[in-house]
Parts: structure tokens; sequence; C-alpha cells
């Protein structure tokens, strides 16, 4: 059981490039998150996923897209990079919300240049 | 506007004794309450929950307090021990059917230092 897996766990970005930062879970979650953090500010919601096809917006959701085309996978998108995106992201996946907690990845740490 | 706010960058106990970290918040809309801890390089790992119709949970050494009134919550950690040493997010999301149903609002974190 290998929980919620992020790739790639390290990346650097030239500012205006894409890319898509893989999250997949194997525990059959409905519901799925991609977080970012960044020093003294916590993690905060970027966007948010109740199942396959249903994709919400979070606190800081521009300049990134997501998809959710089956349960198990849930991709982050950056568009165009830009330095002010340089960040650790984290991908987390619940079976149900409320106080059942999220459980996370080990995190993506993305540096743009 | 920070909605959930851990005032304490830091917190340095001695093995054994009490850690008792600390979380405000200004949203009356959440209805529960998470602690997460977190170690570098790794992803944050849930810990305990509290739902808004309680006042204490408790999960073997953690127990988090949640005050409604004063929209205040504390987790105990007793006894402290060195591999409780980490960072410890708060966290609080709202009511079921709410627009922020399941989306975590997290504070800043708090460091905590357990010494031998």
């Amino acid at each position: 059981n290998a929980g919620v897996t992020q790739t790639p766990k390290f990346q650097v970005l030239k500012t205006g490039q894409s890319m898509t930062l893989q999250c997949a879970q194997d525990m059959n979650h409905e519901y799925m998150s991609w977080y970012r953090q960044d020093p003294g500010m916590g993690l905060r919601l970027i966007h948010y996923s109740v199942g396959a096809g249903i994709t919400d917006q979070g606190e800081v959701p521009n300049g990134y897209n997501v998809s959710r085309s089956t349960t198990e996978d849930f991709p982050l998108r950056l568009l165009s990079a830009a330095p002010s995106q340089t960040s650790v992201y984290f991908c987390a996946s619940s079976y149900s919300l409320g106080g059942y907690g999220y459980t996370f990845g080990s995190g993506t740490r993305l540096t743009v240049v | 506007d920070q909605q959930v706010k851990q005032n304490s960058p830091s917190l340095s106990v001695q093995e054994g004794r009490i850690s008792i970290l600390n979380c405000d918040y200004t949203n009356s809309m959440f209805d529960y309450f998470l602690w997460y801890k977190k170690y570098p390089a790794e992803g944050p790992t849930f810990l305990i929950s509290i739902s808004s119709i309680k006042d204490k949970n408790e999960d073997g050494r953690f127990t988090v307090f949640l005050n409604k009134s004063a929209k205040h919550l504390s987790l105990h950690i007793v006894p402290s021990q060195p591999g409780d040493s980490a960072v410890y997010f708060c966290a609080a999301s709202g009511r079921a059917g709410g627009t922020s149903y399941g989306k975590l609002t997290f504070g800043q974190g708090t460091i905590l230092t357990v010494h031998p």
C-alpha cells in the first residue's frame, strides 16, 4: 500500500515553462487536494476534487489547472511558471471529509528561476 | 486575513513534561479542527481531530481541547518525547454542505523541540 505518491520530488523550472506535478493514490479515496507550503504561511489550498470529473478552486488557484479523470490520479498543471510559484507542493487524499484527516504525499519542491 | 493562527512560532520542552500547542481561529463557520505533525522533507501526518460539538478528544498521549466561545483550541502532548520534535499545524474546515467543507485552512505552524 503506497498511499499518496507524488512525482517528481524536486524540479527546477525556468520562468514561462509549463509542467505537471503528478499525484496518485491507491486507497480508493474520493477526495483529493493540492496544497502549497511557503515559509511562515502554513499550507494553502490550491485546488480540490470530490470525485472523478469534479474539481473546485481553493484559496490560491491562479496559475494552476487540475483535472480528475480517474479516482486514483489528480495532476496539477503549472501553465506558465513564475518565481512566485517557487514552493513545496503537497497532494492529499481522504475517504471522507470533516474530521477525517487527509493523507498527504511527501511533497514536490519546485524552484522557478 | 489569517483565519487560523498559531501565534507561537516555536516551543521547547523537556522530555517527560507536557507540551501545549495553541491555535486560534476567527471563522465561526468552522466545524472540524485537526492537528497535523510534520517532519522535514515529509508530508504532514494527521494526528487528531475534534468536531465543534465536542470540547475534548483524546488519543493516547494526545488530547485536543476546543473552546468555541474563545475560538481557541489546544493540543496537549503528555508525556513529551524527543521523537515528538516536529512542526505542528492546526487546521480547520467548514460544516457539511457548506462551501468550505473538506477544504482545510491551516495555521502557520509551531516548531516543537523536546529535549532529552
